[in-house]
């Protein structure tokens, strides 16, 4: 029973362009959200997060936008560069009264192509 | 460096053995995770440390798998009697607080291959 799904295995964009990357979540009590990067042969790295109490967070050329009446979100990468060639994995948290680790979807492999 | 270290890096073993990996997280924090990553799939949480405390283990799955991080530090993830199916990355992350929404931080993982 997959909580956290990320239902694009890949996603072609072209330099210069806007990446958009979804993820959408089952459990209503998930209130922490994370995206991470995964470069091949090296853990993930944390990119951008957002708490259910806000619907949109920026940092530089990514934006994480929450839409909770859908349990919907989405990471916006602009401009695409070709070093965000990677794959992205969505991951959610509940942070009241909930298990402490992170539940994460199955990632989306984002190909940046010059 | 200033990063979740992880080691070894690559683990062979033949069914049956025990392995143990090690994870340093990044110094001063006190929460640190154990996650298993299969082929083609996102993290899936093991446990859960809060310094010298291990709070939650819902994810470890099953008894060949034990945990411990005995000083609040230095943890290590011991399999077993390997079987093939315990074949995957193991990774550990750390953050610096519990109650607080902070982003956990990852190393580079154990590649574990069971033959």
């Amino acid at each position: 029973d997959q909580q956290v799904k990320q239902n694009s295995p890949s996603l072609s964009v072209q330099e210069g362009r806007i990446s958009i990357l979804n993820c959408d979540y089952t459990n209503s009590m998930f209130d922490y959200f994370l995206w991470y990067k995964k470069y091949p042969a090296e853990g993930p790295t944390f990119l951008i997060s957002i708490s259910s109490i806000k619907d949109k967070n920026e940092d530089g050329r990514f934006t994480v936008f929450l839409n909770k009446s859908a349990k919907h979100l989405s990471l916006h990468i602009v401009p695409s560069q070709p070093g965000d060639s990677a794959v992205y994995f969505c991951a959610a948290r509940r942070t009241r009264g909930g298990a402490d680790g992170l539940t994460f979807g199955k990632g989306t492999h984002l190909i940046i192509q010059p | 460096g200033a990063g979740v270290s992880q080691s070894p890096r690559y683990k062979v073993a033949k069914r049956g053995q025990d392995v143990a990996l090690r994870c340093d997280p990044i110094s001063g924090h006190v929460s640190l995770f154990w996650y298993q990553q299969a082929l083609g799939q996102g993290p899936e949480f093991l446990t859960y440390f809060q310094n010298e405390a291990q709070l939650d283990k819902s994810g470890l799955p099953s008894d060949r798998f034990f945990a411990e991080r005995p000083e609040g530090s230095v943890s290590t993830l011991k399999i077993q009697r390997t079987q093939q199916e315990d074949s995957a990355v193991y990774l550990c992350a750390s953050s610096s607080d519990r109650g607080v929404n902070q982003p956990q931080h990852f190393g580079d993982g154990t590649r574990l291959s069971i033959l």
